[in-house]
């Protein structure tokens, strides 16, 4: 089957950095999407990787590597507004998107 | 620009009601999703479009239809709704033809079916 673990919930500190890992098994890869989550809010998109390697937007970077189908964002200099759920989600081989339960990041002062 | 709207907000529904939810969205693209965001679980693809005139099941299709009669609309119709589809409904769209086909979310329907 197809699957997309991510750590359920995380907390950091303001200011500080953070990593959210995503593990997937799917049937085929064809790009991997981040997108954040404010709750009660609908989910917004942050990144897009398809080859292995970094790509840096910002305080948020994304990572990918295809061999170990492994990806992570990296939120530098935190802010309180960064507390929110982080969707990480597949597309696979049919180009259908498949989606992680999502991290919720808690952000203390 | 409004990107994509759906209504109505949040509803609550009693069991064996239909119910249609509507999704709008003006940036043309050509794809559209229904998804529902229960707690502790991913997004589920309830339908799917990849242009007018076409429709397709997701994961979840079960109890639910759609249509897709022009490229700007996209309605979610629950025929006789039962307590399992409490949910937070999302519609999304994405240009398909574009390179990322990156999804767009709608700011959601709250349902509530007692």
């Amino acid at each position: 089957g197809q699957n997309i673990d991510q750590p359920t919930e995380m907390t950091a500190t303001e200011g500080a950095i953070v990593q959210i890992n995503c593990t997937y098994q799917t049937s085929g890869f064809n790009g991997l999407f981040w997108y954040q989550q404010h709750a009660g809010e609908a989910p917004t998109f942050l990144s897009y990787n398809v080859l292995d390697g970094l790509e840096e937007k910002g305080r948020f970077s994304s990572f990918l590597s295809r061999s170990k189908g492994y990806s992570y964002l990296l939120l530098k200099e935190l802010q309180m507004k960064d507390s929110a759920s982080y969707l990480c989600a597949v597309t696979d081989s049919n180009y259908q998107l498949i989606w992680g339960a999502g991290t919720k990041l808690i952000i203390k002062p | 620009t409004a990107g994509i709207t759906q209504a109505p907000t949040s509803q609550i529904l009693a069991a064996g009601r239909s119910m249609t939810l509507r999704c709008t969205q003006d940036m043309r693209h050509n794809a559209m999703y229904w998804y529902r965001q229960d707690l502790g679980l991913g997004l589920r693809l309830i339908h799917y479009s990849n242009t007018a005139g076409t429709t397709g099941k997701g994961e979840v299709p079960d109890g639910y239809s759609v249509s897709r009669a022009n490229t700007d609309d996209f309605p979610l119709t629950l025929a006789s709704a039962v307590p399992s589809q409490t949910s937070v409904y999302f519609c999304a769209s994405s240009d398909s033809s574009g390179e990322t086909d990156t999804q767009y979310f709608g700011p959601g329907t709250r349902l509530t079916v007692l």
